[in-house]
């Protein structure tokens, strides 16, 4: 069965730094989905890549797709307070609708 | 658009009692999911509806669970009995296409 595996699983960050937190699966993916999640709270949907060498971008966080990797890159940028949370990545091992979803990465922002 | 909305935000029931869950997707999204989320097994898939149909429901964990969709904007989430081992955060999302692109809330139940 496919698995993915999020590192690193916990970050502390000074605020303004910028990070990386990355998402691997061991096995083809045709999808790979990153949500954001506040304690307490559902999950937000951020962006969605489907394509090899696919980067979006949204405010300052950058998600890279490298499919010979099977493996995606989340950038945040000149972090802030706002970013803190749980990241989750969840990934299409077929066109199906299911999701196999990684185990989180934590995110604190230290002011 | 309020969102995906779930009620109740919080369950605290006795072993044995039937609990009912419920969910308002987004309106005009065909595709609903109900998920649960413990620390120990992080996101499962439950159940997933299209156009209120069930489509697989291979995640629910045994008969005590099930799950409605009467209409294109209310669904419903039933264990009966509950038992402690059901304790965790119960979400529910909608879209429109086959990835859940919105998720409510949340209910945390919690079973005694």
């Amino acid at each position: 069965s496919q698995e993915l595996e999020q590192s690193p699983q916990s970050l502390i960050v000074q605020e303004g730094k910028n990070l990386t937190i990355n998402c691997t699966s061991s096995k083809t993916l045709y999808g790979l989905y990153w949500y954001k999640q506040k304690y307490g709270e559902g999950l937000i949907f951020l962006m969605m890549l489907q394509k090899g060498g696919e980067e979006k971008s949204h405010e300052k966080i950058t998600a890279k797709l490298d499919e010979k990797k099977q493996q995606s890159s989340l950038h945040i940028t000149a972090s802030q307070p706002s970013h803190a949370g749980i990241y989750l990545c969840g990934v299409k091992p077929d066109s199906n609708y299911q999701l196999i979803w990684g185990a989180g990465t934590k995110l604190i922002i230290k002011p | 658009d309020a969102g995906v909305i779930q009620s109740p935000r919080h369950e605290v029931t006795e072993m044995g009692q039937e609990v009912t869950l419920r969910c308002k997707p987004i309106s005009g999204h065909n595709s609903l999911f109900w998920y649960r989320q413990t620390m120990m097994r992080g996101l499962e898939l439950l159940i997933y509806f299209n156009n209120n149909v069930p489509i697989d429901d291979s995640g629910m964990p045994e008969d005590r669970f099930s799950a409605k969709m009467p209409n294109a904007s209310f669904s419903t989430l039933k264990i009966q009995p509950s038992e402690p081992r059901d304790s965790a955060v119960y979400f529910c999302a909608s879209s429109l296409i086959v990835f859940p692109a919105f998720f409510g809330q949340g209910t945390r139940l919690t079973v005694v």
